[in-house]
């Protein structure tokens, strides 16, 4: 089984609706990211949590929001979504007690927005 | 704004031959550098990572790191049509103890042809 999953995998999804992305691991890790990606633009940080009482906004967190319901789970929301929003989204979790503190990948939720 | 820059290529290499991925960083305060491997549609997977100025090799991989000029290069020996991906460079300017928030390049697309 995968350490870290996203549901859903896929989203078509109309502007103005709601809409919220999931991300579980079953690593033990503290810390969780949510990113999204661009053609061309890397990866780009949308929040982060080091645990469950903490959330920090990232680079790009206009129009989103989060929720760290437990270690194991972090999840996205898109109060109002738009077609710009439309990316592949990402859920990482790191490790502070490594010294490199390596992050990793969920599979991504790739979202349209129409 | 931290910045991390790639050549976003393509860079086409023949198989057998060295494939060298070339990023620069703006931070002068950053400490750890990493390499990530991205197939079409798939999320990022870890392959190398780097702290200290000079060269680390891992298998047919050598990061290269030069703080200096601020410069991180990924060398891929014997590159097979397998490596054909996009390589992300990730750059973290934090001490660990503060939390790994990575900055990424664009990223380079190689294609190494049979």
């Amino acid at each position: 089984d995968a350490d870290v999953t996203q549901t859903p995998r896929n989203r078509i999804t109309k502007t103005g609706k709601r809409i919220m992305l999931e991300c579980s691991q079953t690593k033990g890790h503290d810390r969780m990211y949510w990113y999204r990606q661009d053609p061309g633009l890397g990866l780009r940080l949308i929040y982060y949590s080091f645990d469950v009482k903490d959330i920090n906004k990232g680079e790009i967190s206009d129009g989103y929001s989060v929720s760290r319901q437990a270690q194991a789970k972090f999840s996205l929301s898109l109060e109002s979504a738009i077609p710009n929003q439309t990316a592949l989204y990402f859920c990482a979790t790191s490790d502070p007690g490594t010294f490199t503190d390596t992050q990793y990948f969920g599979p991504g939720t790739r979202l349209t927005v129409l | 704004q931290k910045e991390v820059e790639q050549n976003s290529g393509p860079l086409s290499v023949p198989e057998g031959a060295i494939a060298s991925l070339n990023c620069t960083y703006s931070d002068r305060v950053s400490q750890s550098f990493f390499w990530y491997r991205q197939y079409s549609g798939k999320s990022p997977e870890l392959i190398m990572s780097i702290y200290s100025n000079g060269d680390k090799e891992d298998g047919r991989f050598t990061a290269q790191l030069n703080k200096a000029s601020q410069y991180v290069s990924l060398l891929i020996r014997d590159s097979q049509p397998s490596d054909s991906a996009t390589y992300l460079c990730a750059v973290n300017s934090y001490p660990n103890n503060a939390g790994n928030m990575l900055t990424f390049g664009g990223g380079t697309r190689l294609m190494v042809k049979p």
